[in-house]
Formats: C-alpha cells, structure tokens, sequence
C-alpha cells in the first residue's frame, strides 16, 4: 500500500547550518508529493509541493525534488534560521489506481530545532 | 479570504459526554477529512468525504461519527465510546480528485476532564 517514511527527529541546528529531512515513499503510480510544516500549537500549511519526476518544489528557500529512481523526496535549505523551527511532514497523494485514492498519505513528522 | 474554520481551539469534555468538534470552509472544496494527531506522533485519518451526503472511515474511525449535510461543513461528534479521546484534531479540505493538496484548518485541542 502507499506509505510514507520520513527520518526521525527531533533534529536540531545551529543557526546558518545546512537543512536535510529525508523523505522516502511507497506508492503506486504517480503520486503528487508534498512537504507540510507545522508551528507549535497549529495547523499544518502547505511547504512545498511536486507533481511528476524531477520536479523541484521550492518555496521559503526550501526545496525538495522528486526522484522516482529512489522514491524519494528530501527536504533541504541551505541556511536555517531561529524561525524554521517546526515539525515538518512528508505526504503523497496517490495516484489514479491506488487504494488510497481521495486520502493524503503522512509520514510521521520530523521535529527541527534551531538554535541561534 | 478563503480557508478552513475550526471552532472552539480548546475543548474540554467531562467523560461520558459527546462533543462535537466544528469544520467550515469556504473553498468550495468537494473533500473533507478529519485528522487526530497525539504529541510527538504524525497524523491519523479518522473519516473523510469526497461528497456531500457521502464518507467513509479512516483508519481510526471507532468511537467517532460524521456527517456531511452540506458541502461547507463536516463536523466530527467524539462520542464516549471514544476510550481516549484527548487529543489535537485537524480538519482539512481538497479538491476532489488524485494528486491534490489539502489546506488544513487550525485545530482545535480537546482534553477530557
């Protein structure tokens, strides 16, 4: 079935380092991906998002591609800020075909801290 | 503007009661979905509807009901079959469909008392 596995937090950085969140899916298809980022105490917003292989979202100097060779979708930002601190989700929406089809499939979220 | 209204933001529940969460939105989005989410866990899909006057269960439907009357609104009833209902609850929308996002609205936090 679709899934979604994402690393597991919290990680925590220092202000200016380099951002990776790895992202890996199980799906059917072509699903669309999409990073999600969640403040404390909120609802989820939409990051980032990627609808066919080898597209690069980008979005608030994050990025993320799509890589169907892997099945991966990896968040990244080249300079984090005292403000990105967040939990931040991967999710698929399946594909025509699937099961899942109408649902949004989320990993388990990954709590980022970053300290100044 | 255009979004997603839950209201209250906190809940309190005495147990054995019935509570109903509330979900608005004026996006004109044919799907709704309810979500739980418990600290430090992702989320968990409860019901969702792809159309009026239609839903199905998620993969923790149990102690949960729905309904959804209008396009606009798809209020959840945490019942007291619900063993433990304390919890963040998420209600977000999309357009129906494959491959599309959902916007989320801003939750609101039930706690049994």
């Amino acid at each position: 079935g679709d899934s979604v596995t994402q690393m597991e937090g919290p990680v925590t950085l220092s202000e200016e380092a380099f951002l990776t969140i790895n992202c890996t899916y199980t799906a059917t298809g072509y699903p669309s991906l999409f990073w999600y980022v969640q403040y404390p105490g909120e609802g989820l917003q939409l990051l980032l998002k990627a609808t066919k292989a080898d597209d690069k979202g980008s979005n608030k100097g994050f990025e993320a591609t799509y890589r169907k060779e892997t099945t991966s979708f990896h968040l990244e930002k080249g300079s984090v800020q005292v403000s990105d601190s967040a939990v931040y989700f991967c999710a698929l929406s399946p594909s025509r075909g699937s099961s899942n089809t109408g649902k949004l499939i989320f990993g388990q979220g990954t709590t980022l801290q970053v300290k100044p | 503007d255009g979004g997603i209204t839950q209201s209250p933001k906190y809940l309190f529940r005495k147990e054995g009661q019935n509570v109903t969460l509330s979900c608005e939105q004026n996006l004109n989005h044919d799907a709704m979905y309810w979500y739980r989410q418990d600290p430090g866990q992702g989320l968990r899909l409860i019901y969702y509807s792809q159309i009026v006057n239609d839903f199905q269960k998620g993969d923790i439907a149990e102690g949960y009901s729905v309904s959804r009357e209008k396009k606009e609104s798809f209020p959840l009833t945490v019942t007291s079959a619900q063993k433990n209902p304390t919890a963040f609850y998420l209600c977000a929308s999309s357009i129906y469909g494959v491959n599309t996002e959902a916007f989320f609205g801003q939750g609101t936090r039930l706690t049994v008392v």
